[in-house]
């Protein structure tokens, strides 16, 4: 059973359409997060939910909107895609009150 | 953003033990010590951590310095299945839910046979 999974896993769309992708976790967590890793292999916090509720929101574009329907989802909307928006994302799980964090297996998005 | 500096790379034989050292000079005295590693194509996956003992588990060992300034995860017997990006990242006490991992570029360990 796949902890957090993450779809679809490849993303190829044009400039100026709107996408989501989903995430879910099957661990019980109460924290969800969304990271970005570019070309560099950055890994960069984009967002982070505990209890339904907005916690950290980094200096992201607003074009990015988490939306999370239940504790155990956490979807990542994107409207007017950008060639810069290219990179692998991924979600992330984990208890607030403990350390290990579960990353899901990424979402290869691709602005062409 | 990352509070902590590694070596951009390394390389070690298989079967031998790798020492990935991390600077954390400035480490407060609530921050854990977290480390995570990317294998090629997948989502980043935990390690180990720990806040001032050294730590042992069934992946590897992380030694801290006595000042907590540095630390080095150990790695016994490298095998090829090793070869990774990994983060060494600080994290505030468990229960302030607002600090979030901030990942650096990491080390980029090879495994040669």
């Amino acid at each position: 059973d796949t902890a957090v999974s993450q779809t679809p896993k490849y993303l190829v769309t044009q400039m100026g359409n709107d996408k989501s992708i989903k995430c879910e976790q099957n661990l019980g967590h109460d924290t969800m997060y969304w990271y970005k890793q570019d070309s560099k292999k950055f890994l960069k916090i984009m967002f982070s939910y505990n209890n339904k509720e907005l916690i950290i929101n980094e200096t992201v574009p607003n074009r990015f909107s988490p939306k999370s329907p239940d504790k155990a989802h956490l979807n990542l909307h994107i409207n007017s895609l950008e060639l810069g928006d290219s990179a692998v994302y991924f979600c992330a799980s984990s208890f607030s009150r403990e350390t290990e964090a579960f990353f899901g297996q990424g979402t290869r998005l691709t602005v062409v | 953003d990352a509070k902590t500096t590694q070596p951009n790379s390394m390389e070690s034989n298989e079967e031998e033990p790798v020492h990935l050292p991390c600077n954390h000079s400035t480490i407060s005295g609530t921050d854990y010590i977290h480390w995570y590693r990317q294998l090629p194509s997948q989502g980043p996956e935990y390690v180990i951590h720990g806040l001032t003992s050294n730590v042992n588990n069934r992946m590897a060992s992380l030694a801290i310095a006595e000042d907590r300034k540095s630390s080095t995860l150990i790695l016994h017997r490298a095998t090829l299945r090793d070869a990774a990006v990994y983060y060494c990242i600080l994290r505030d006490r468990p229960h302030n839910y607002g600090q979030n991992f901030v990942f650096g570029p990491g080390t980029r360990l090879s495994v040669l046979p």
